[in-house]
């Protein structure tokens, strides 16, 4: 098993631009995540799935899209990117609510 | 909004020396997990507590969930510069299971 696999791993992005973070997961798992990590911050949701064809909102879901057409992929859409938006994102997944998160390798994004 | 808060955001301690981290919750949660972050790598799961004043032990680490199950603290004995990394606790909103949010981390520094 690949487990959870992220797409690209370092971006660099103008402002205005916009493009799609890649996550994929061979675990079957329900649950798929999008967090974004900042300096002291921690890790923050953007947006969630528990299921394909239903996702959610998180912490902070503002300038950024999500859909979940399969169980495996979990595509985060970055629709006019912004320096804010500057950070590392990682994608995780777990089987059911209780369950251990499994994370990807991560997504340096910088928006210059 | 609810939060997650750990103490202190860095430790330095010399190798073989304890180190604790402190998590506290703004509300009561249903379960609390806690996961390692090594510098430059992805959040990886420690462990999982459930029960109100549960203690669990992984060789030199010690988890302990508070009886009002709104504080939690891991507890490392004598480091070691394996344990350099970001320890986070997570655990669910309130009103779904669904979303889980992190707290801010404590950094550990291993001094050998």
């Amino acid at each position: 098993n690949a487990g959870v696999t992220q797409t690209p791993k370092f971006q660099v992005l103008k402002t205005g631009q916009s493009m799609t973070l890649q996550c994929a997961q061979d675990m079957n798992h329900e649950y798929m995540s999008w967090y974004r990590q900042d300096p002291g911050m921690g890790l923050r949701l953007i947006h969630y799935s528990v299921g394909a064809g239903i996702t959610d909102q998180g912490e902070v879901p503002n300038g950024y899209n999500v859909s979940r057409s399969t169980t495996e992929d979990f595509p985060l859409r970055l629709l006019s990117a912004a320096p804010s938006q500057t950070s590392v994102y990682f994608c995780a997944s777990r089987q059911g609510r209780y369950n251990e998160q499994f994370f990807g390798p991560g997504t340096r994004l910088t928006v210059l | 909004g609810q939060q997650v808060m750990q103490i202190p955001q860095y430790q330095h301690v010399q190798e073989g020396e304890d180190f604790t981290t402190y998590c506290n919750s703004s509300t009561t949660l249903s379960n609390i997990q806690w996961y390692k972050q090594r510098p430059g790598g992805h959040p990886v799961f420690l462990i999982q507590l459930v029960k109100s004043g549960e203690v669990k032990k992984q060789k030199r680490l010690t988890f302990q969930f508070g009886e009002a199950k709104k504080n939690s603290s891991l507890h490392i004995t004598a480091t070691q510069t394996t344990d350099v990394g970001t320890y986070f606790c997570a655990g669910p909103l309130s009103g779904g299971y669904q979303k889980v949010t992190f707290g801010t981390g404590t950094k550990l520094q291993v001094i050998p």
